[in-house]
C-alpha cells in the first residue's frame, strides 16, 4: 500500500533563510511523488512531482524537491523563503495507475519577516 | 488559467438529509476525483471516475455516497443521508488521462464546506 508521512506539523523559518519540509514515503512499486500547497480557503495547488529521471525536481515558485530512494524521502526545499510561502504543504504519492493519490497530514509553513 | 469550480462553497444541512455537491472540471480533463478534508486532518481520497464509471473508491465511499457525470460537464457527489461525521471540506479534482508530463497532475477546486448539524 502507498503512504506518505510528514513528521512535522509545523515549520517556522525566517524570511530569506532556506526552508525544508520533510516527507517520507512507503510504496509498493515505483514511487510517484508530488507536493501540493494549500493557501487559506483555497484548493490544493500543484507544486512539483517526481515520476522518473533526475532525483532533483524543480517546481513552481522556486521550490524543489529531492527524491532519495535509499532514505525513501522526498523533502521539499527552497533556498530563500518568502513570507508569501506561508501555507499548508502536502506531500502525496499516487498508485501506479494514478487513480488514487494518498496525501500526508500536511505541514504548516510559517515564514516570519 | 483553467480551473475547477465547485458549488456550493458552504452548505449547512440537518443530519439525515441528502446533499449534492457539484463540480465543473477542466474541460479537456478525463479523470475526476473527490477528496475530503476533515478540519485539521489529512486530505482523504474518496473516489476516482473515468469513462463514466468509478475506477477506484475508498472505504469511506460507502453506499451513502454516489457520483455521476450527468451532462458531460458537471461531476457531482451525492450523500444520501448525511451523518455528523460527514462534516468536512470536499474537494473535487480533475486530471488529464495518460502518462504525459501533465497527465497525472491533479487540479483541485476551492472546495465545498459541508456542515452537518
Amino acid at each position: 500500500a502507498q503512504s506518505v508521512a510528514q513528521p512535522e506539523d509545523q515549520v517556522n523559518v525566517a524570511e530569506g533563510n532556506p526552508l525544508t519540509v520533510k516527507c517520507t514515503y512507503s510504496v509498493s512499486g515505483n514511487p510517484y511523488l508530488f507536493w501540493y500547497v494549500q493557501y487559506p480557503n483555497r484548493g490544493l495547488q500543484f507544486l512539483l512531482k517526481y515520476i522518473t529521471g533526475d532525483n532533483l525536481v524543480k517546481g513552481s515558485y522556486g521550490f524543489e524537491a529531492e527524491f532519495n530512494k535509499s532514505q525513501t524521502s522526498f523533502h521539499l526545499k527552497k533556498p530563500s523563503a518568502l513570507v508569501s510561502d506561508s501555507a499548508l504543504y502536502f506531500c502525496a504519492v499516487s498508485d501506479n495507475n494514478f487513480n488514487k493519490f494518498y496525501f500526508g497530514s500536511g505541514t504548516k509553513l510559517n515564514v516570519k519577516p | 488559467e483553467p480551473e475547477v469550480t465547485q458549488t456550493p462553497s458552504h452548505q449547512v444541512t440537518q443530519m439525515g438529509q441528502e446533499v449534492i455537491l457539484r463540480c465543473v472540471p477542466i474541460s479537456n480533463h478525463l479523470y475526476f476525483y473527490w477528496y475530503r478534508q476533515i478540519l485539521g486532518q489529512k486530505v482523504e481520497f474518496l473516489v476516482s471516475f473515468y469513462n463514466n464509471e468509478i475506477s477506484e473508491k475508498s472505504e469511506i465511499f460507502d453506499d451513502q455516497f454516489s457520483v455521476e457525470r450527468p451532462d458531460g460537464s458537471n461531476f457531482t457527489l451525492k450523500i444520501r443521508s448525511t451523518k455528523l461525521e460527514d462534516s468536512a471540506m470536499y474537494f473535487c479534482a480533475s486530471s488529464l488521462a495518460g502518462r504525459g508530463s501533465g497527465a497525472n497532475v491533479l487540479t483541485f477546486g476551492a472546495g465545498s464546506r459541508l456542515t452537518v448539524l
